[in-house]
């Protein structure tokens, strides 16, 4: 079964400052998407960022990339100079990818997340 | 469109009380799933509709959960018969399918706020 493992409950990072948030995974899938969602404090969870395993090219999205290593099954993402409003939980995310045309992707695997703080 | 919305946003019951949360999702999204979401943890899978089929269910929905989308537009999720271990956040999502599964916003998942469901 895929697993998804973010080992940092917590982290904290200085206002301007770069953070690193882990993420791990594991899959026997050669397919698949991985996501980094972020849920602000009683607010809806967005997209942050996503990543297709046959790219392997990081994804980068403004202040946001990822730093993906298929082999070692590995999702990590750098936030650069870090804003009060990225403080939130960030869930890293997996998804295989279907194998017919059109599939869906109903049953996204998520990690336990990590709490960002921000400190100004 | 205003995105996903969900009612009500906080549930407050006693065990043994029957609870329904309404979804509904992006207007052109024929997509949509239900995720459950406790303390300290990931969203977990619980189903998803594709129009108004359900196509996947999580052996996390027992009989006491019943989900409907009976005309494609707006699902509800029933608990029957509350117990103190269904005390947690129902997130609600929709996603269109995208011309092309590969496509950059094909089955992305635009999460509702939730609704907060608290079993005394």
């Amino acid at each position: 079964a895929q697993t998804v493992t973010q080992s940092q409950p917590e982290m904290s990072v200085q206002e301007a400052e770069t953070v690193t948030l882990s993420c791990t995974y594991d899959t026997s899938e050669s397919d698949y998407y991985l996501f980094w969602y972020k849920q602000p404090p009683s607010r809806q969870m967005i997209l942050v960022i996503r990543q297709e395993a046959y790219k392997q090219q990081n994804a980068t999205e403004n202040r946001f990339s990822v730093n993906f290593q298929k082999a070692a099954k590995s999702f990590s993402l750098k936030i650069s100079d870090s804003q009060l409003g990225d403080a939130a939980m960030y869930f890293c995310a997996y998804v295989k990818e279907p194998r017919n045309y059109g599939g869906s992707q109903g049953n996204l695997i998520f990690g336990k997340g990590t709490k960002l703080s921000v400190k100004p | 469109d205003t995105g996903v919305s969900q009612d009500p946003r906080h549930k407050i019951t006693k065990r043994g009380q029957n609870v329904t949360f309404r979804c509904d999702p992006i207007s052109e999204h024929n997509r949509l799933y239900w995720y459950r979401q406790t303390l300290g943890q990931g969203p977990e899978f619980l189903t998803y509709f594709q129009n108004e089929a359900q196509l996947e269910k999580s052996r996390l929905l027992s009989d006491r959960f019943s989900a409907e989308r009976p005309k494609g537009s707006f699902s509800t999720l029933e608990i029957q018969r509350t117990e103190q271990g269904d005390s947690a956040m129902y997130l609600c999502a929709s996603s269109s399918p995208g011309q092309r599964w590969r496509s950059s916003g094909a089955n992305v998942l635009t999460f509702g706020a939730g609704s907060r469901l608290t079993v005394l």
